[in-house]
């Protein structure tokens, strides 16, 4: 069935360097991809999301891409500080279906090291 | 605007007992998602409404977990017989309709059986 990856599981940056969380899609009509946000004991928000008729799209320290060819987006944090840390969840849309509109990844924990 | 709202917050119960959760989506919103998140790990999809519908309840973990869904808004989770396994947090969730917008997060139900 449709399933979203998402890599790595867990990442460790050091204050002020990058990093980049990567998802997989498999269902080539997903055109919504968001990602999600969860600090400690608190709810997933939206952090941003891509449509599929763009290939970047930025707000601020916070990069998406999406290649639609290759079924992949990624998530770029530059200047990482250590209120980025957080687990964050990839989605992508699907049409439809029993399991709704939104597959989830299994969740990335960002640590922030000052 | 309100979110979603959950209740309760927080929700100790003995063992043997039944619960019954409750998730109050945001006015307009026919998609509805159940999720249940264990302790430092991923979104576990439970169940997903489509208005009133539930097109599958393969996600449920047993016969002991229902969902309902009325009026097309207010969705309560019903467990049975609750076990310690049954201890996470339970999230809901709620987006306009089938089409590619963004799931906006309940603040969750901490459940603890003890």
């Amino acid at each position: 069935g449709e399933n979203v990856e998402q890599h790595p599981s867990t990442l460790s940056v050091q204050e002020g360097d990058s990093a980049v969380i990567k998802c997989t899609y498999s269902d080539s009509a997903s055109n919504y991809f968001p990602w999600y946000k969860q600090e400690l004991g608190k709810r997933p928000q939206l952090i941003i999301d891509i449509r599929s008729n763009v290939g970047e799209k930025k707000d601020q320290r916070i990069a998406v891409t999406l290649n639609k060819t290759a079924k992949h987006f990624s998530l770029h944090i530059t200047e990482t500080q250590p209120e980025d840390s957080a687990v964050y969840f990839c989605a992508a849309s699907r049409r439809g279906g029993s399991q709704g509109n939104l597959i989830f990844g299994k969740g990335t924990k960002l640590s922030v090291k000052p | 605007g309100a979110g979603v709202s959950q209740s309760p917050s927080n929700k100790v119960t003995e063992k043997g007992k039944d619960v019954e959760l409750r998730c109050d989506p945001i006015s307009g919103h026919t998609a509805l998602y159940w999720y249940r998140q264990s302790l430092g790990q991923g979104l576990e999809f439970l169940i997903y409404f489509q208005g009133n519908s539930a097109p599958d309840k393969s996600g449920l973990p047993s016969d002991r977990f229902s969902a309902e869904r009325t009026g097309g808004s207010v969705s309560t989770l019903t467990i049975q017989r609750t076990q310690q396994e049954d201890s996470a947090v339970y999230l809901c969730a709620s987006s306009l309709g089938p089409t590619n917008t963004e799931a906006f997060f309940g603040q969750g139900t901490r459940l603890t059986v003890v």
